[in-house]
């Protein structure tokens, strides 16, 4: 258990429709990532948050947006969904170094599958 | 495109046997990880090494890095019917940012 936690585990819905993933890191643990993993093209970093600041983007659609709140779980919000959203989606935490250039473990929670009908 | 990429794509041994997988990049990196999933899992972290590292041991795994190269090895010594699972490299930029995965070796290791 890596103490990062991830709700829902499972979540089936339709295309067009808006979802909202949740994530609780670590205690802690300052930085929480998103990640998109699918068979075709494989784990995507999506957008990490560091103290409910955004840090970094990856390959994140507009529909796509995510925060982190005062208490340091987060949010990824899924909107006017599409087949191919259809992935597992990882929340992870790191400690993360307050000097810049630094990059630290990252701990990952159980994931979410999203499946798009 | 994706900056790091894991060869091979999958392996199979015999359990005891040495697994070597390897990680090649595209740009200069702030560390590189190793990441291990087991079937429509979480990741699980493995092991960093520093860009001014070139080899680092943790129990069974050896990591080696080479810069130069920018290419990476994993190795597991004494393989286990219960190392099976996928392996990640990832790497982070210079900014410690832009966290890239490659795209996996499925290891199997058969008892």
């Amino acid at each position: 258990d890596s103490g990062v936690t991830q709700t829902p585990k499972h979540l089936i819905t339709a295309t067009g429709q808006r979802v909202t993933l949740r994530c609780s890191p670590r205690s802690g643990d300052l930085s929480v990532y998103w990640y998109q993993q699918s068979l075709d093209q494989g784990l995507q970093f999506l957008i990490q948050y560091y103290n409910g600041e955004e840090r970094a983007k990856g390959n994140i659609l507009e529909r796509f947006s995510a925060q982190q709140f005062p208490d340091l779980h987060s949010e990824l919000n899924l909107s006017s969904l599409e087949l191919g959203d259809s992935a597992l989606y990882f929340c992870a935490s790191s400690v993360t170094s307050e000097i810049f250039g630094t990059s630290d473990t990252q701990y990952f929670g159980p994931g979410t599958r999203l499946t798009v009908l | 495109s994706q900056q790091g990429e894991e060869d091979p794509q999958a392996l199979s041994i015999q359990e005891g046997e040495n697994a070597t997988m390897n990680c090649s990049y595209k740009t200069s990196i702030n560390n590189l990880q190793w990441y291990r999933q087991n079937s429509g899992r979480g990741l699980v972290h493995l092991i960093l090494i520093r860009s001014n590292e070139r080899e680092k041991h943790s129990g069974r795994l050896r990591v080696t890095l080479d810069t130069s190269k920018k290419s990476s090895s994993l190795l597991i010594t004494a393989s286990r019917a219960a190392d099976t699972a996928s392996y990640f490299c990832a790497t982070a930029d210079n900014y410690g940012q832009n966290f890239v995965f490659g795209p996996g070796t499925r290891l199997s290791v058969l008892p």
